[in-house]
């Protein structure tokens, strides 16, 4: 069976430049999630949708963060545009259900220079 | 959900069995303990769930203590491989609205 599938796996990018990552989750999982991981810190949510409803944005800073999952499948998270202190691990998760145990991908290193 | 307390990190002689302790004394009644597992560069990686029994995978050992205030994770024959940061979170297992905390977990270093 095949993981949660991210990419790209690396991205360098210069500050005000838009950026964006993409996260395939595991196939019948209806829960995904995205997650920011700061150096030396354990992942922080930022959304998390059932199908294609987000249902948890609390902790996304949407003046330039925006996220989406059109047909309840695939997503896209975007940064537009893109601060130096962006520069992290942004991680995608995906369960079978809102309470299920949670299966990472490999997550998206972003440099913002 | 409940918060959590690990060491920072802690070592391990290859072939001992490393035994990783999780606090968690505000843990409700209806929280699970799952412990994850993160290797340099990579996504964490599920490894053990439990309510209040012992559970046992071909991963790891997990004991919750009888107030369920404490876990510990227990890898019984470490190798080089398990080196890796630790997470301990408690969270409610079906439904509902939560925010995972993750915290720093602890840094087990594997040495030959």
């Amino acid at each position: 069976e095949a993981g949660v599938v991210q990419s790209p796996r690396y991205k360098i990018i210069e500050k005000k430049q838009p950026v964006a990552f993409w996260c395939n989750p595991i196939s019948g999982h209806n829960t995904l999630y995205w997650y920011l991981q700061n150096l030396g810190q354990g992942p922080e949510l930022l959304i998390r949708y059932e199908n294609e409803e987000a249902v948890d944005d609390s902790q996304l800073p949407k003046d330039r963060f925006s996220a989406e999952r059109l047909k309840g499948v695939d997503s896209t998270l975007k940064i537009q545009p893109a601060e130096l202190g962006d520069s992290a691990v942004y991680l995608c998760a995906s369960s079978q259900g809102g309470g299920e145990t949670q299966y990472f991908g490999p997550g998206t290193r972003l440099l913002v220079l | 959900d409940a918060k959590t307390t690990q060491p920072p990190s802690m070592d391990c002689a290859e072939g001992r069995a490393a035994n990783l302790p999780c606090n968690h004394s505000t843990i409700s009644g209806n929280e699970y303990v799952y412990w994850y597992r993160q290797i340099h560069s990579q996504g964490p990686q599920y490894i053990i769930h439990g309510l209040k029994n012992n559970e046992t995978n071909e991963m790891a050992s997990l004991i919750i203590t009888e107030d369920r205030k404490s876990s510990t994770l227990i890898l019984p024959h470490a190798t080089l491989r398990d080196t890796a940061v630790y997470y301990c979170i408690v969270r409610v297992a079906a439904g509902g609205s939560y925010i995972p905390t993750f915290g720093r977990g602890t840094s087990l270093i594997v040495h030959p």
